[in-house]
């Protein structure tokens, strides 16, 4: 099946600082990539949809300019998480969309905002 | 607005006691249903994808139904290697092909 990493598995920073997270498609190229955030014991909330050579889109509720998402190439993703806060601690997945419209997830990255 | 709701929550099982997650779905221009298995700490690994009414895909202990209305998962003979959350998802031609989630149902298999 197709895989998906993304980097790195998990983070600890201080408050106020940035964090950059990485998604890769390794074994196609991947037009659109998605970016997930998980709370424990809950199912998978769709932050924004990223396209390549594009702007990504956000999902309603969700601050654009505090989850900045570039989109480079058909194979990377990255989601920067600004001015990090306790509340931002989570666990966040992206997943890559092939060409018959699946979407394959990677590992997740676990954030801990102290 | 799409619609997902899985059943049960959470389901215990004896290795080797076969049951069936259900997953019943609202939406408009349902494109396809997926099935998805997560393990704790990691992301979904996708099982199966479901196009139509009546279509039935397997893999190993696992098989997926498709109704106009709801998905069924059979875990026939579980191991304990099994035990996960499972999560159903649908998607929207009407929606930019997302994926709408359901709660998930947590199995664990006891040897």
């Amino acid at each position: 099946g197709a895989v998906v990493s993304q980097h790195p598995s998990r983070v600890i920073c201080k408050s106020g600082t940035s964090v950059k997270i990485e998604c890769r498609s390794l074994d196609f190229q991947a037009t659109t990539m998605f970016w997930y955030r998980q709370f424990p014991k809950q199912s998978l909330m769709l932050m924004a949809t990223s396209n390549e050579g594009s702007k990504a889109t956000y999902e309603q509720g969700v601050e654009k300019d505090k989850f900045l998402i570039n989109h480079a190439s058909l194979t990377l993703s990255t989601l920067t998480v600004t001015s990090a806060h306790p509340e931002d601690s989570s666990f966040y997945i992206c997943s890559a969309r092939d060409d018959l419209e699946t979407q394959y997830f990677g590992p997740g990255t676990r954030l801990l905002v102290l | 607005e799409d619609q997902v709701t899985q059943s049960p929550e959470a389901l215990r099982l004896q290795e080797g006691e076969s049951s069936s997650l259900n997953c019943s779905y609202t939406v408009s221009g349902l494109r396809g249903l997926f099935w998805y298995r997560q393990d704790p700490g990691k992301g979904p690994e996708f099982l199966f994808t479901l196009y139509s009414a009546g279509e039935e895909k397997e893999k190993e202990r696992l098989k997926a139904t498709l109704t106009k209305k709801e998905s069924f998962l059979h875990i026939t003979a579980p191991k304990p290697e099994d035990s996960a959350t499972y999560l159903c998802a649908v998607q929207s031609a009407l929606n930019d092909y997302k994926l709408s989630f359901g709660a998930g149902t947590t199995v664990t298999v006891r040897a």
